[in-house]
């Protein structure tokens, strides 16, 4: 079974911060991590699928960077917003499949 | 909305029946993903489909067991139910099954035991 860990648990900023978290996961037979974005009462969206080491996404003010010989990813929010109150979870590979990390709750205080 | 549709949203069933649930992939998405999500548990995944075949299986209980139909729609079917079995069931569709496309989720069927 993967070892997905994501770091930390939960978080609570004021709007205006800044605020990263991290996903960890064995860094072999990498394939692809994908990060998504889970509302309460919505089903989880996909926010970027990374193939590459060093690869580097953005949306709007959400970025992520991979690093796969190291085997961790970082999600970055820049000035939060209420409206960015979610858990985020990051998948990386499994086999051919992709398995869950148990989440990072943001909580965004207006 | 994703394009992905969940039937039904809600499901209230007593012990040792047996359910189905229901899922309509996006269109053009051959892969269908099942997920479940138990109280204070993440996304545990149990079964993955493209084009009909079995491609992966997660923990899924030898009492539940899925099939993908020829439209591609997929059904997830959860029998002799037990108080356990009480939670959030996702389905998820993606265009290609592998690792490089992302997955887009139905709104989920929550599934309560009584």
């Amino acid at each position: 079974i993967l070892n997905v860990e994501q770091s930390p648990q939960s978080l609570h900023v004021q709007e205006g911060d800044s605020t990263n978290f991290t996903c960890s996961f064995p860094s072999s037979n990498f394939y692809a991590l994908h990060w998504y974005r889970w509302e309460t009462a919505k089903s989880p969206e996909a926010l970027f699928v990374m193939t590459l080491n060093g690869d580097e996404k953005k949306k709007g003010r959400i970025s992520a960077t991979l690093n796969t010989k190291e085997g961790y990813s970082y999600l970055y929010i820049k000035g939060s917003q209420p409206e960015d109150s979610a858990t985020y979870l990051c998948a990386p590979p499994y086999g051919q499949n992709f398995v869950f990390g148990p989440g990072t709750r943001l909580s965004v205080l207006p | 909305d994703s394009g992905v549709t969940q039937t039904p949203k809600h499901l209230i069933t007593a012990t040792g029946q047996r359910v189905t649930l229901r899922c309509s992939p996006r269109s053009g998405d051959l892969s269908v993903y099942w997920y479940q999500q138990s109280l204070d548990q993440g996304l545990q995944f149990l079964i993955q489909y493209y084009n009909g075949e079995e491609r992966a299986k997660g923990n899924i209980l030898e009492r539940f067991s899925a099939q993908q139909f020829p439209d591609l729609h997929s059904e997830l079917n959860l029998s002799s139910l037990e108080l356990g079995d009480s939670a959030l069931y996702f389905c998820a569709s993606s265009a290609s099954g592998d690792t490089h496309a992302a997955a887009f989720f139905g709104q989920g069927t929550r599934l309560t035991v009584v």
